[in-house]
């Protein structure tokens, strides 16, 4: 079974230009989480859909986040205009059940923004 | 507010034991999971604790006190590659199961 993958691993642009993130869970599962973690900080969750709906999407920042996950399967995440504040690495997660107690995680996208 | 807290960094020798703390305060609280995550990889479930006591898994154990809003992992027959930064987190599972993480404890492992 594959593992939740995200894309691109790294990410380099300069404040104001726009990046996207993508991200696939595991087949199956219904649930997909963002998450951000500034360097040094804790992991702080940004939003989290059910299939294609979003559940939750008190943790985004500002209204230059934009998430979609249309038809349910990958999701991307639209940051745009960039700014600097917005570097660190963003995970997805996933998981099957909202009671499961696993999420499991991508390897994350470092982004950098200039 | 919801908080976590864990200490920053933890060093510890090779064959040694290993215990990272971590106190929370949470509203709505069902359990406490660690999460294993190696420099750029992807964060790993370790284990959850939903009642009090300690929980065995091979080399790593992890135990809950909800009286004391407290709960560790314990590594034991520290390895190299134990290095790696935990983190503690509550699932909110009346909140979709968001996942609420502490600041993150990096474990060095010395020869």
């Amino acid at each position: 079974e594959a593992g939740v993958t995200q894309f691109p691993s790294h990410s380099v642009i300069e404040k104001g230009q726009t990046v996207t993130l993508r991200c696939d869970p595991i087949s199956g599962h219904d649930n997909l989480y963002w998450y951000r973690r500034v360097m040094g900080k804790e992991i702080k969750f940004l939003l989290h859909f059910v299939k294609e709906s979003k559940q939750d999407e008190s943790g985004m920042p500002n209204n230059r986040f934009l998430a979609e996950r249309t038809g349910g399967t990958y999701s991307t995440l639209k940051v745009q205009p960039a700014e600097l504040e917005d570097s660190g690495v963003y995970f997805c997660a996933s998981s099957q059940d909202i009671g499961r107690n696993e999420q499991f995680f991508g390897p994350g996208t470092r982004l950098t923004v200039l | 507010g919801q908080s976590l807290e864990q200490p920053s960094e933890v060093t510890a020798v090779e064959g040694a034991i290993v215990q990272i703390n971590c106190t929370y305060q949470t509203s709505g609280f069902y359990g406490l999971s660690w999460y294993q995550q190696h420099d750029g990889g992807a964060p790993t479930f370790l284990s959850y604790n939903a009642l009090d006591g300690l929980e065995e898994t091979g080399r790593f154990s992890s135990f809950l006190s909800r009286s004391d809003s407290y709960g560790y992992l314990l590594l034991q027959e520290l390895q190299m590659k134990d290095s790696a930064s935990y983190f503690c987190a509550v699932p909110l599972y009346n909140q979709g199961g968001k996942l609420i993480f502490g600041q993150g404890t990096e474990l060095s492992v010395k020869p």
